[in-house]
């Protein structure tokens, strides 16, 4: 079993609907949660990040955390044909001071937006 | 300001001979990452350098891998004697620090590597 489960898609969505994405996790340890974009034959750019529970927005966009179901949510409003990508979620543990936060990706969900 | 770079961005190797894959990290980051994604696949962590240091290598295939960070010039992940599975797309990330919040890492757009 993967450490991170995301679906692949491609998830195509009407110009101004609302995209949602989201991941799951099997590692209850984890507890720092990130959101990326990838263009096509680009890198990834870092969208957003959370700490433990709870919402953040930013923008058009809103990141969830549900640590009680290891559940991480990702929400795109009023959705561009520009935001059309493959959106990475990643986790990655507490650094202690002998260590670091490495991350652990999900495989990414492909997004279609149709004008 | 430039980003991540890498370079190439395309490269095509022969089974059995060697590839160098370089990654210049941003202006004033001394944290370099490694990963890897195949198709259908996320990325996955191969190395974490500093400086001169490797500090963690968990994610590198044992044998025909190896990076390196020197002092002066860019990192570089050298991958000897290809093998067909070694087809993938390699990221290089960078970062000031190594605490993901307070210094996250920045991606380059990627060296993509055939072997033919």
């Amino acid at each position: 079993q993967k450490e991170v489960e995301q679906d692949p898609g491609p998830l195509s969505v009407p110009e101004g609907a609302i995209v949602s994405l989201n991941c799951t996790y099997s590692n209850s340890a984890f507890q720092y949660f990130m959101w990326y974009r990838q263009y096509s034959r680009k890198g990834p750019e870092l969208l957003m990040y959370t700490y433990s529970s709870g919402n953040k927005e930013d923008g058009r966009f809103t990141a969830q955390v549900d640590k009680s179901s290891k559940y991480i949510s990702l929400f795109i409003r009023d959705s561009q044909p520009s935001d059309s990508a493959t959106y990475l979620c990643a986790m990655s543990l507490i650094p202690f001071l002998d260590s670091w936060g490495k991350l652990q990706f999900g495989a990414g969900t492909q997004v279609v937006v149709t004008p | 300001n430039a980003g991540v770079m890498q370079n190439p961005r395309h490269l095509v190797r022969r089974r059995g001979q060697e590839a160098r894959l370089r990654c210049s990290p941003m202006k004033g980051h001394s944290h370099v990452y490694w990963y890897r994604q195949l198709p259908e696949e996320g990325l996955k962590f191969m190395v974490y350098l500093q400086k001169e240091n490797i500090i963690d290598e968990s994610g590198m295939p044992k044998e025909r891998f190896s990076a390196e960070f020197p002092k002066e010039g860019p990192s570089i992940l050298r991958i000897q004697q290809v093998v067909r599975g070694d087809s993938a797309a390699y990221f290089c990330a960078s970062s000031m620090g190594s605490h993901i919040l307070n210094q996250p890492q920045h991606f380059g757009d990627g060296t993509r590597l055939s072997i033919l």
